[in-house]
Formats: structure tokens, sequence, C-alpha cells
């Protein structure tokens, strides 16, 4: 089955604390990105990727840091979360040059305390 | 800038009937895309719909229709006949095409529409 899948779908930690939520995607998509969803705001891109080891900052990157070691996975760092980055995260793929459509992941809610 | 404008924050609507929920764009590029998203109350993006501002005539996938205004921006989404699995929040996106490494294609969401259904 075509999939991007996230881990964890749900995380509590503290203010300082590093961590990662993994994205993984099945369908060999050059494309990935990483997305956060506000009330009130939509969805905003923080960061994405064109292919394995090219990155580029989206329109909310502070505070984030991503990488491209394969070309199925593409996490999101938060080196020292702080509460204002509470928010639900989706990750997303798509072909790069072919079709429109982007597959999201099944979102990773995020409460920084 | 590309920017979407969802202005109705809530909509309810009885069981079986039509509703439209409104997105307007502003994009001074030739070439773009529009797009409606589902987000249930489980959390996933249901893609729904795909407008071209090439497509002559306005896309349609099952109780789902694009109503696309080109001349006046706007590209609402009409659902018929609305179930009440229908409720859900509703996000209108733009796909901006971003000229880096060959180009992609960026999505640009409006604050979207939460719908309850009513039976």
């Amino acid at each position: 089955e075509a999939q991007v899948t996230q881990n964890p779908r749900y995380l509590i930690t503290v203010t300082g604390k590093k961590l990662t939520v993994t994205c993984s995607q099945n369908m060999n998509h050059e494309y990935m990105s990483w997305y956060r969803q506000d009330p009130g705001l939509g969805l905003r891109q923080i960061y994405y990727s064109m292919n394995v080891e090219v990155t580029d900052k989206g329109d909310v990157p502070e505070g984030y840091k991503v990488s491209r070691k394969e070309k199925r996975n593409f996490p999101l760092i938060l080196e020292s979360p702080s509460p204002n980055q509470t928010s639900l995260y989706f990750c997303a793929s798509s072909l790069r040059h072919e079709g429109y459509e982007q597959y999201f992941g099944p979102g990773t809610r995020l409460t920084v305390t | 800038a590309q920017k979407i404008t969802q202005t109705q924050p809530g909509m309810f609507v009885q069981e079986k009937e039509a509703v439209t929920l409104d997105c307007t764009y502003d994009t001074s590029d030739q070439s773009y895309g529009l797009f409606w998203y589902k987000q249930p109350s489980s959390g996933e993006m249901i893609f729904l719909i795909y407008q071209g501002s090439y497509d002559e005539q306005n896309a349609t996938e099952g109780r789902y229709s694009l109503n696309f205004q080109k001349a006046r921006k706007s590209a609402n989404l009409v659902i018929s006949a609305s179930q009440l699995g229908d409720s859900a929040m509703y996000f209108c996106a733009m796909r901006e095409v971003v000229e880096f490494s060959g180009g992609y294609n960026k999505l640009i969401f409006g604050a979207g529409t939460r719908l309850a259904v009513h039976p």
C-alpha cells in the first residue's frame, strides 16, 4: 500500500529536550516536505527536500532542522523545542515533475510544555 | 505573494442538502493549480479535488465539484447531497511553482472552513 508514515503520532515533551519526528514514504517520491498546522493559519511549510541531500527552508523554518540521507526518509528535528512549537505536524511527499498531488502522512501532534 | 482566503470559519448544512465552501486566491502566475483537502476529526489530510488554471471545465469528483471562476479568482467547493461523514475541516490550497533545483510544486493553504452536517 502506497503511504507516508510518521512517528510518533503523539508526543508530549518539555522545553529544550531534543526530539525527532520520523517520516517515511514507500512511493519512491523525490519531493518531501514538512508542514505545521495551527488554528486559523492552515498549514504552513517548514522545510522541503527535492531529493537526497537537497533541502531548503520553507516559510517557517526557525527552530527546525531536517536531513535527507535516504530517498524514503525525511526526519524533522527540533534541537531545543519551545512551547510555540506545539502544533500538528504533517509530512508530505510527491513526484517532482509529474502529477500534482501531495500524499500526506497521518500527522504528529506535538505538545511542548 | 500567493495567498488563499477562506472567509467562512464555520458552516453548517442539513443532511442531503448541498453546501458551498468559499475560496478566493491571489496570484500573478498564469499557470497554477487549486486543491481542496478534507481533514476529519481524526486529523489526516484527504485529497478531494484539483483544478488546473488552464482547465476549461470545472473539476468534479463524485459528490464534489469545484466552481472555478478564473476572472473572480475564486475556487469554491460544492458538496452535493451532504452526508454526516462530510463533517470535517476543509482546506483550499494553491500550487505555487518554486524555481529551485528544477522546480517543484509547493502548496499554499487557506485557514480552513469547519463544516458541520446536521441530521
